[in-house]
């Protein structure tokens, strides 16, 4: 089974911190995402990484960055948290397979800034 | 750009009764399309999918049909169970392999 690992279940951190939410997944995937859950909004892409190294931007970058150093593994950087990333984090990864190649979820780490 | 619009819940239904949940997009090009699943307390599962016009995707009861002319992929399920109550999104990808999806549709079926 294609298993997608994040580090945290639940955070909880301060305003001005620095957040560091890591995803790891088991099936050599080329391409990984991160994304945030708010109610009413659905799944917002933050960053998209299709190689080691590589990311494009998603729909709401800001105040996020994202670190690729091996294949596996994909971090998410909250620079300095706010409240207003209080939210479910979603991480996921598929193959470079083509646009109708599944895309397999973590649990989700659900951060609460305070 | 390329987006998912799909229906505003909640949805509660009685068991045995019919599900539609309704997806509509914008993209450019051909983009595959998808059903995830979320159950309460999990991450997000694929339900279906297809990956080009006039593809029915089906799955544990479920089936979507990718409407090219009307840019629609409604999921439908003709008698729900309380098991399926969860939250259903609706999902793009076009070949630049960026994942979008629809703001959910929380499906409550009661006994």
């Amino acid at each position: 089974d294609v298993k997608v690992t994040q580090s945290s279940r639940y955070l909880v951190k301060r305003t001005g911190e620095k957040v560091f939410l890591e995803c790891v997944q088991d099936m050599d995937h080329e391409n990984m995402f991160w994304y945030r859950q708010d109610p009413g909004l659905g799944l917002r892409l933050i960053y998209f990484s299709y190689d080691v190294k590589m990311k494009e931007k998603g729909d709401i970058p800001e105040g996020y960055s994202v670190s690729r150093e091996k294949k596996e593994r994909f971090s998410l950087i909250l620079e300095s948290a706010s409240t207003n990333q209080t939210s479910m984090y979603l991480c996921a990864s598929s193959f470079a397979g083509g646009a109708g190649t599944e895309a397999f979820f973590g649990q989700g780490t659900r951060l609460t800034v305070v | 750009g390329n987006s998912v619009t799909q229906m505003e819940g909640p949805v509660t239904l009685s068991e045995e009764a019919f599900l539609t949940i309704n997806c509509t997009y914008t993209a450019t090009g051909y983009p595959s399309l998808f059903w995830y699943v979320q159950y309460p307390g999990e991450g997000l599962q694929l339900l279906l999918k297809a990956t080009k016009a006039d593809d029915k995707g089906s799955n544990k009861g479920f089936e979507a049909t990718y409407r090219k002319e009307t840019t629609s992929f409604h999921l439908e399920k003709g008698s729900v169970q309380v098991s399926d109550s969860a939250v259903y999104f609706c999902a793009l990808r076009p070949n630049d392999y960026k994942l979008s999806f629809g703001a959910g549709t929380t499906v409550t079926v009661r006994a």
